[in-house]
């Protein structure tokens, strides 16, 4: 147990409706990163919060947002979800806003996300 | 972009063997992690690896960094069912250090 929590575990939804995923972070972490893992495309980096404020982007589609909320648990919003959407949405967390080795990521068990 | 390529994409063992999983790039990365995903779960660092040269040993696990830190390897000294995973490494990108993730390598370990 990595100590950070995502909700849900499993979500399935059509074709243009939007969704939430929610993350906790280990207790302390004041970064949050989420990630999208396919078959086709691997682990992708998305988007990083530290301490509420964005801190990189990745590869996210502008019809992904995400926010930290001030107790530091996070949300992913994904809208007019397509096919292509599917995927494993991961949530990370660490102590500080640094990058490889300057910091240790905990990742949670992920949202399987099916659209259909 | 950098890219990691690992290989092999699959590997499919039996338990009591040796086997060495690679990652490469054409290009220089800072430091070098490993990774390991079981299914339902999220990936855990085994590793990082930060000097050319440099090698890490976590029990049967050893982990190599490439002398010109653009390749790295992992080797499992006899493999154990336990070790079934996917096994992925990632670096930190020059200029804006995002987490760039290989392909991966799916591991079977045969009881």
């Amino acid at each position: 147990d990595s100590g950070v929590t995502q909700t849900p575990k499993h979500l399935i939804t059509a074709t243009g409706q939007r969704v939430t995923l929610r993350c906790s972070p280990r207790s302390g972490d004041l970064s949050v990163y989420w990630y999208q893992q396919s078959l086709d495309q691997g682990l992708q980096f998305l988007i990083q919060y530290y301490n509420g404020e964005e801190r990189a982007k990745g590869n996210i589609l502008e019809r992904f947002s995400a926010q930290q909320f001030p107790d530091l648990h996070s949300e992913l919003n994904l809208s007019s979800l397509e096919l292509g959407d599917s995927a494993l949405y991961f949530c990370a967390s660490s102590v500080g806003g640094g990058w490889g080795n300057q910091e240790t990521q905990y990742f949670g068990p992920g949202t399987r996300l099916l659209v259909l | 972009t950098q890219l990691l390529e690992q290989s092999p994409q699959f590997l499919s063992i039996q338990e009591g063997e040796n086997l060495t999983v690679y990652c490469n790039s054409s290009s220089v990365f800072s430091s070098l992690q490993w990774y390991r995903q079981e299914p339902g779960e999220g990936p855990v660092l085994l590793v990082t690896v930060v000097t050319g040269g440099e090698v890490k040993k976590l029990k049967r696990l050893t982990f190599q960094f490439g002398d010109a830190r653009k390749d790295s390897s992992l080797h499992i000294t006899a493999a154990q069912p336990g070790d079934t995973g996917l096994y992925l490494c990632a670096g930190p990108n020059f200029g804006n250090e995002k987490l760039t993730f290989g392909t991966g390598t799916r591991l079977t370990i045969i009881p």
